[in-house]
């Protein structure tokens, strides 16, 4: 099944303890992205990545580093979590036409306390 | 600037009903696709329908139609014969073709089905 996967869904965590939310295709795509989710703020890019070892910023990138050493996995991670990232997060991928939306994960929903 | 406005926070519609959720949006490239997500409580996004900028017919997918206009910027998501599981979140997105851009979304029109 074509799908992405992140990883946890939910998790909880204290200020300033790094952690990474982990972000897998299988659908060799190209685009790959990070997305915050705020109430009455929609989604915001964060970062993203159009191939392997491309990445950068989005609109949000502050606190948030990425990497992208294979084509399919493209993690986040929070290098010292502040409560200001208490967010829901979508990865999703794509590929590179304009006419292919998104394909989202299932989100991860972070609180920093 | 924002490129693209759902000026709808929230909306109200009868089961069995009609409703319009409205998006404009912004963009100089002349090449772009339009899309429409619907997101449930239960938090995952759902893509509905997709209207690229050349497309002579408005998009349609079962009870999702797309009323583009594109003179006017707008393409706004009918939603024929309402359901109770179509109360969701709903967002209007857009891809521009130029430099490989991203999704960039509106903030969302919460739709609410009333029985």
């Amino acid at each position: 099944e074509a799908q992405v996967t992140q990883n946890p869904r939910y998790l909880i965590t204290v200020t300033g303890k790094k952690l990474t939310v982990t972000c897998s295709q299988n659908m060799n795509h190209e685009y790959m992205s990070w997305y915050r989710q705020d109430p009455g703020l929609g989604l915001r890019q964060i970062y993203y990545s159009m191939n392997v070892e491309v990445t950068d910023k989005g609109d949000v990138p502050e606190g948030y580093k990425v990497s992208r050493k294979e084509k399919r996995n493209f993690p986040l991670i929070l290098e010292s979590p502040s409560p200001n990232q208490t967010s829901l997060y979508f990865c999703a991928s794509s590929t590179t036409r304009k006419s292919y939306g998104y394909t989202f994960g299932s989100g991860t929903r972070l609180t920093v306390v | 600037a924002q490129k693209i406005t759902q000026t709808q926070p929230g909306m109200f519609v009868q089961e069995k009903e009609a409703v319009t959720l409205d998006c404009t949006y912004d963009t100089s490239d002349p090449s772009y696709g339009l899309f429409w997500y619907k997101q449930p409580s239960s938090g995952e996004m759902i893509f509905l329908i997709y209207q690229g900028s050349y497309d002579q017919q408005n998009a349609t997918e079962g009870r999702y139609s797309l009323n583009f206009q594109k003179a006017r910027k707008s393409a706004n998501l009918v939603i024929s014969a309402s359901q109770l599981g179509d109360s969701a979140m709903y967002f209007c997105a857009m891809r521009e073709d130029l430099g490989n851009t991203p999704l960039v979304f509106g903030k969302g029109t919460r739709l609410s089905v009333i029985a």
